[in-house]
C-alpha cells in the first residue's frame, strides 16, 4: 500500500522555466510534509517542508503548496536552473509514526 | 558542522556472506535512522533509534538484519546472511529536534 505517490518518474523542463513536481498521499493523519533532493551517489538533502496547518511555504526559488482536501502537494521551482537536475522525493510524516517517502521524480533541466 | 558519515561507500559480496555498515550521526542528534533504498524506489525505514533505544524496527527483516547503537552515538547495521534482494543503497540519517532528517551519503551494496 503506497501511502505517498509520485506518479511522474521523470520530468524535463527548460532552464529558466517553472518546474512543478507533484505528490499525492492517502493517509489523512499525515501532518507534516517534506521535499528532499538527491544527487547521484549522495544521500537525500532536505529542501523544504510544510505543516498541515498551512497551504503554502516559500523559500527562495522553491515553493510548496498543500491541498489537504485533495491530499495533494506540489513543489514549484522557479526559475529552474541546471543545478536543479536531481531526483526529488516527497515525504510525509505523522509525528507519532514513521516518515514515508515517495518513489521520487527525476528532474532534468534542459539548456 | 560535520554531516552524517557512513562507511564503506560501496560493498560487493556474494550471497550468503555477511556485511556490516557503519554510521556516525551529526553530533548531538539523538535520533538515528537506517533506510534501505532499492533502485527506483524511495527510502524505506528499517530501524529508528532514540539514543541507544529502538523506537521502530517493524520493517527490519530480523531473521537476517540486525542493528545496534551502543552509547547512543555510532550505529552499525549488519546483514547475515545476505540475499540477492538485499542489493540496495543503505542510508543512515539523524535528526535533532526539528522535522528534517539529515542523510549520509549511503552505502551501495551489491549482492552477487
Amino acid at each position: 500500500d503506497q501511502q505517498v505517490k509520485q506518479n511522474s518518474p521523470s520530468l524535463s523542463v527548460q532552464e529558466g522555466r517553472i518546474s512543478i513536481l507533484n505528490c499525492d498521499y492517502t493517509n489523512s493523519m499525515f501532518d507534516y510534509f517534506l521535499w528532499y533532493k538527491k544527487y547521484p551517489a549522495e544521500g537525500p538533502t532536505f529542501l523544504i517542508s510544510i505543516s498541515s496547518i498551512k497551504d503554502k511555504n516559500e523559500d527562495g526559488r522553491f515553493t510548496v503548496f498543500l491541498n489537504k482536501s485533495a491530499k495533494h502537494l506540489s513543489l514549484h521551482i522557479v526559475p529552474s536552473q541546471p543545478g536543479d537536475s536531481a531526483v526529488y522525493f516527497c515525504a510525509a510524516w505523522n509525528r507519532d509514526d514513521k516518515i514515508i517517502f515517495g518513489k521520487g521524480t527525476r528532474l532534468h533541466i534542459l539548456p | 558542522e560535520a554531516g552524517v558519515a557512513q562507511s564503506p561507500r560501496y560493498k560487493i559480496i556474494e550471497k550468503r556472506q555477511s556485511v556490516a555498515f557503519w554510521c556516525n550521526p551529526i553530533s548531538g542528534h539523538a535520533t538515528l535512522y537506517w533506510y534501505q533504498q532499492i533502485l527506483g524506489q524511495g527510502p524505506k525505514l528499517l530501524i529508528q533509534f532514540q539514543n541507544n533505544g529502538v523506537v521502530d524496527d517493524s520493517q527490519l527483516p530480523k531473521d537476517r538484519f540486525s542493528a545496534e547503537r551502543l552509547k547512543g552515538v555510532d550505529s552499525t547495521l549488519k546483514i547475515q546472511p545476505a540475499k540477492l534482494e538485499d542489493s540496495a543503497v543503505y542510508l543512515c540519517a539523524s535528526r535533532y529536534a526539528g522535522d528534517e532528517q539529515y542523510f549520509g551519503p549511503g552505502t551501495r551494496l551489491t549482492v552477487t
